[in-house]
């Protein structure tokens, strides 16, 4: 099946700061690459999201990139603030099945 | 409110002791699907279901059992538990298939198996 990995595994930026998580996965078949957010007691969030027909995409603060070749999409989170402190997941998509990152603890210090 | 729920939210158990998380949403949506979160591995796919009588395998489907008898409920039973099954869960929906459609997550079961 998929394997996808995750770095960093933690990661502490100072507030206006941009913070950048990274992901790789195996399989070409993935065609859908969403990102979660996940605060202490919650379940996951999503928060973006980019299909393999995509290269970038944006919303507001937060961006996310997808290198089909490399196998590769990145998070990108832009002047940070202390409530984007949580847990991040990187996901991939084949047909109807998700596989999971091992997340990134995201702290951002006032 | 639109939500997924689960009960119960904490469980303490016994290994052999059969037990039953609920799983149900509001939202009318064809797909769920069971995870298991450990820390350093992330979230892995237990279940999922297309539709009503529609289940299929994830990742780490073994010791587990689901069914889709209504379209709003998807109860994950673990027939005879062991401690490895120690883990905290969590119910997932879309609209249909995930690759089209966010996916919203229950507020997750922690469970432990002694």
């Amino acid at each position: 099946g998929e394997n996808v990995e995750q770095h960093p595994s933690t990661l502490s930026v100072q507030e206006g700061d941009s913070a950048v998580i990274k992901c790789t996965y195996s399989d070409s078949a993935s065609n859908y690459f969403p990102w979660y957010k996940q605060e202490l007691g919650k379940g996951p969030q999503l928060i973006i999201d980019i299909r393999s027909n995509v290269g970038e995409k944006k919303d507001q603060r937060i961006a996310v990139t997808l290198n089909k070749t490399a196998k590769h999409f990145s998070l990108h989170i832009t002047e940070t603030q202390p409530e984007d402190s949580a847990v991040y997941f990187c996901a991939a998509s084949i047909g109807n099945q998700f596989y999971f990152g091992t997340g990134t603890s995201l702290t951002v210090i006032p | 409110e639109a939500q997924v729920t689960q009960n119960p939210r904490y469980l303490i158990t016994v290994t052999g002791k059969k037990l039953t998380v609920t799983c149900s949403q509001n939202m009318n949506h064809e797909y769920m699907s069971w995870y298991r979160q450990d820390p350093g591995l992330g979230l892995r796919q237990i279940y999922y279901s297309m539709n009503v009588e529609v289940t299929d395998k994830g990742d780490v489907p073994e010791g587990y059992k689901v069914s889709r008898k209504e379209k709003r409920n998807f109860p994950l039973i673990l027939e005879s538990p062991s401690p490895n099954q120690t883990s905290l869960y969590f119910c997932a929906s879309s609209l249909q298939g995930t690759s089209r459609y966010e996916q919203y997550f229950g507020p997750g079961t922690r469970l432990t198996v002694t």
